[in-house]
C-alpha cells in the first residue's frame, strides 16, 4: 500500500510565525503535491514537485514555498502565516501525470 | 468559470438506492478521469480511475466518462450508510502539468 504521511494532524500557530509542513512518501514517486481545501472551494494546488530540488507553482502559491532535499519528502512553508491560511493542507505523491495518493492531511489553525 | 464543476449537495438517500454524482469540464485536453471518496477529517482516496472515454465498473462502483459532453458520472449501487462521505472528482491532462484538478466535491448521506 502507498504510504503518505503528515508529520501532524492539527496545528495551531500565531500570525506572523513561520511553519513547516512535512510530508514523506514511501512509494519512491516522483511527483509530489500540496493541496489545500476549504469549504466550497475544494482542493486547490499550492505547489508540486516532480524531481528532487524541482518545484512548480500551482494555482495559488503566494505566501507559500517548498523544499524538496530528498525524493520521498517534500515541506511546505508558510513564511509568514496569516488568519487567511487556516485550511486543511493535503500533500500528495503519485508517478506519472495522472496518478494522486493523499496523506491524512493537517488542519492548520493561525490565530 | 471552473474548470470543473460538481454540485456540492448535500446529497440524501436511503439505503439500497442507486446514487448518481456528476462533473461537467470545460478543458477537452483531459483523458484521465478519476473518483475519490473523503471521509471526514482523513485525506482523499482513489475510488475510481479512467483514462477517456467509456465505463469502468467495480463492484457496486461504475464509473462513466462522455468526452463529447465533457460529462462524467459516478453511480453508486445498493448504496450503504458506510458510502456516506464527501466524493471528488478529479482529472489531468496526462502530459505537461503532472497535477490532478479537482471538482469541489458532493457531499452524500445515506440514511440507514
Amino acid at each position: 500500500d502507498v504510504k503518505v504521511t503528515q508529520s501532524s494532524r492539527y496545528l495551531v500557530k500565531r500570525t506572523g510565525e513561520k511553519v513547516f509542513l512535512e510530508c514523506v512518501q514511501d512509494m519512491d514517486h516522483e511527483n509530489m503535491f500540496w493541496y489545500r481545501q476549504d469549504p466550497g472551494l475544494g482542493l486547490r494546488l499550492i505547489y508540486f514537485s516532480y524531481d528532487v530540488k524541482m518545484k512548480e507553482k500551482g494555482d495559488i502559491p503566494e505566501g507559500y514555498s517548498v523544499s524538496r532535499e530528498k525524493k520521498e519528502r517534500f515541506s511546505l512553508i508558510l513564511e509568514s502565516a496569516s488568519t487567511n491560511q487556516t485550511s486543511m493542507y493535503l500533500c500528495a505523491s503519485g508517478r506519472g501525470a495522472s496518478q494522486a495518493f493523499f496523506g491524512q492531511g493537517t488542519r492548520l489553525t493561525v490565530v | 468559470q471552473k474548470e470543473v464543476e460538481q454540485d456540492p449537495g448535500p446529497l440524501s438517500v436511503p439505503e439500497g438506492a442507486i446514487v448518481s454524482l456528476n462533473c461537467t469540464y470545460s478543458n477537452s485536453a483531459f483523458q484521465y478521469f478519476m473518483w475519490y471518496r473523503q471521509y471526514s477529517r482523513k485525506g482523499p482516496e482513489l475510488l475510481m480511475y479512467t483514462y477517456s472515454s467509456g465505463n469502468k465498473e467495480d463492484g457496486r462502483f461504475t464509473a462513466q466518462v462522455d468526452k463529447s459532453s465533457k460529462y462524467i458520472s459516478l453511480f453508486i449501487r445498493d448504496s450503504q450508510p458506510s458510502d456516506s462521505a464527501t466524493y471528488l472528482c478529479a482529472m489531468s491532462e496526462g502530459t505537461g502539468r503532472r497535477a490532478l484538478t479537482f471538482g469541489s466535491g458532493t457531499r452524500l448521506q445515506v440514511q440507514p
